[in-house]
């Protein structure tokens, strides 16, 4: 089945500073990527996702970019702000079922 | 729009006793439901896979009969946790995807159920 990794497991970064999060998954037919951020105790907010005809993606300050060949994904989020600390998550699912596999997520702390 | 319920937002419950959690998508209809767990510090875990009138899914090490889905509706799906014990402790969310025929399908994510067995 398919397997995902994520790397760091923490990261801080200075105010103002870029952050990456990076992804890798073993399944070839995986083909829909979402990243969800989760606050202590709440729900996950999805915060961007790409599709698996799309190698970019962006929407304001979060960018992700996927390499298909390689099997990995990125989160990209600059201009880091102290209300971007939180656990982030990537995920990957595969076609038909729907499924989605998460990876271990990233503690990202921003320090003002 | 793509509101996901859930009902209670935490229950304390003694050892042995059985626990049903609620997830209802408000104002979708939801052909498929989803269930993870989430220990402290540790990523979602999918338990399982329903789908509106049939059996539900389960992933691999999930017992089936400790952990019972029912989906009978399209915005209404349960799970309970039979004969539960502390190691039961977790964070528990459902998500729900709709049916509109796309082969890519956000899940919308419900508040999560925080289960605490004494």
């Amino acid at each position: 089945g398919e397997n995902v990794e994520q790397h760091p497991s923490t990261l801080s970064v200075q105010e103002g500073d870029s952050a990456v999060i990076k992804c890798t998954y073993s399944d070839s037919a995986s083909n829909y990527f979402p990243w969800y951020k989760q606050e202590l105790g709440k729900r996950p907010q999805l915060i961007i996702d790409i599709r698996s005809n799309v190698g970019e993606k962006k929407d304001q300050r979060i960018a992700v970019t996927l390499n298909k060949t390689a099997k990995h994904f990125s989160l990209h989020i600059t201009e880091t702000q102290p209300e971007d600390s939180a656990v982030y998550f990537c995920a990957a699912s595969i076609e038909g079922t729907y499924k989605y596999i998460f990876g271990t997520g990233t503690r990202l702390k921003v320090l003002a | 729009g793509a509101v996901v319920s859930q009902h209670p937002s935490w229950v304390i419950c003694k050892s042995g006793t059985s626990v049903k959690i609620e997830c209802r998508s408000l104002d979708f209809q939801a052909t498929t439901m989803f269930w993870y767990r989430q220990f402290p510090k540790q990523s979602l875990m999918l338990m399982a896979t329903s789908n509106e009138g049939s059996k539900a899914t389960y992933e691999q090490g999930v017992e089936k009969d400790k952990f019972l889905i029912n989906h009978a509706s399209l915005t209404l799906s349960t799970l309970t946790v039979t004969s539960a014990h502390p190691e039961d402790s977790s964070f528990y969310i459902c998500s729900a995807r709709g049916g509109d025929g796309s082969s890519y399908n956000e899940q919308f994510f419900g508040p999560g159920t925080r289960l605490t067995v004494l």
